[in-house]
C-alpha cells in the first residue's frame, strides 16, 4: 500500500513570496490533515478535511494560509505572503478513522520550508 | 485547550541503558498514541493505548496509560542506536473529532 505522498520535499523562498505544497493521501482515506511542525516542537494541526469539506480550520492563519481538497483526494496548502516565522516542516496526514478500536493517522515525509 | 507535556525534552544515553519518557496532561484523553519521528521523515505510529491502566509491549518498548487517562509513559529496555529519534505522544480527545494533540517530543540519542 502506497503511503502519503508530499511534494516538494524542500523549498526555500524569500519573505513575502508565495509557496504551495501538495499532498496525496492513502487511497480511500476520507480524512486529511495539514500540520505545521516548527523545529523543536510537536506537530500543530492547521486544518482537517473530511472528504472535500473542512472540519476544522480554527488554527489556520487565514490571512495568509489557504488550503483546498478538490474532489476529496489530493490537497494543496498555500502560503501567501510568507513570513520568516513560517519556516517549518509542513506535514500531511490521512486517516480512515477508528478501525477495530484503533485510530491511526499516517503521515507523509513532510515539506521543509525555509523563509529567508 | 488540551496540552501534553513531555519530559525530558532531550535524552542522551549509552547503548544498553534503560530509559523512561513521560507524557502528562491535566486533561482526560480517550486514547493516547506514541509516535517516533526520524530526521526528514513524518511521525510513525508505535502504539495506541485506550484503557486506563493499560500496558502494551512492543519488543523492548513498554507503554503505559495512566489510570485516569491523563498521562502515559514509554520505557525502553537496553536501548540501541536504532532507537534514536524524536518520540512524540499524542492524545485524542474523543467525541468523534479524530484530532490529535501532540506534545513537544523527547529527542533521544543512543550512543554506541
Amino acid at each position: 500500500e502506497a503511503g502519503v505522498a508530499q511534494s516538494p520535499r524542500y523549498k526555500i523562498i524569500e519573505k513575502r513570496q508565495s509557496v504551495a505544497f501538495w499532498c496525496n493521501p492513502i487511497s480511500g482515506h476520507a480524512t486529511l490533515y495539514w500540520y505545521q511542525q516548527i523545529l523543536g516542537q510537536g506537530p500543530k494541526l492547521l486544518i482537517q478535511f473530511q472528504n472535500n469539506g473542512v472540519v476544522d480550520d480554527s488554527q489556520l492563519p487565514k490571512d495568509r494560509f489557504s488550503a483546498e481538497r478538490l474532489k476529496g483526494v489530493d490537497s494543496t496548502l498555500k502560503i501567501q505572503p510568507a513570513k520568516l516565522e513560517d519556516s517549518a516542516v509542513y506535514l500531511c496526514a490521512s486517516s480512515l478513522g477508528w478501525r477495530g478500536g484503533v485510530y491511526t493517522q499516517y503521515f507523509g515525509p513532510g515539506t521543509r520550508l525555509t523563509v529567508l | 485547550t488540551q496540552l501534553l507535556e513531555q519530559s525530558p525534552q532531550f535524552l542522551s544515553i549509552q547503548e544498553g541503558e534503560n530509559l523512561t519518557v513521560y507524557c502528562n496532561s491535566s486533561s482526560v484523553f480517550s486514547s493516547l498514541q506514541w509516535y517516533r519521528q526520524e530526521p526528514g521523515e513524518g511521525p510513525v505510529l508505535l502504539v495506541t493505548v485506550v484503557t486506563g491502566g493499560e500496558v502494551k509491549k512492543l519488543k523492548r518498548l513498554t507503554f503505559q496509560f495512566g489510570d485516569a487517562r491523563k498521562d502515559s509513559s514509554l520505557h525502553i529496555t537496553a536501548a540501541q542506536p536504532g532507537d534514536t529519534g524524536l518520540y512524540l505522544c499524542a492524545g485524542e480527545s474523543g467525541a468523534g473529532s479524530y484530532q490529535l494533540t501532540f506534545g513537544k517530543g523527547t529527542k533521544l540519542s543512543v550512543i554506541p
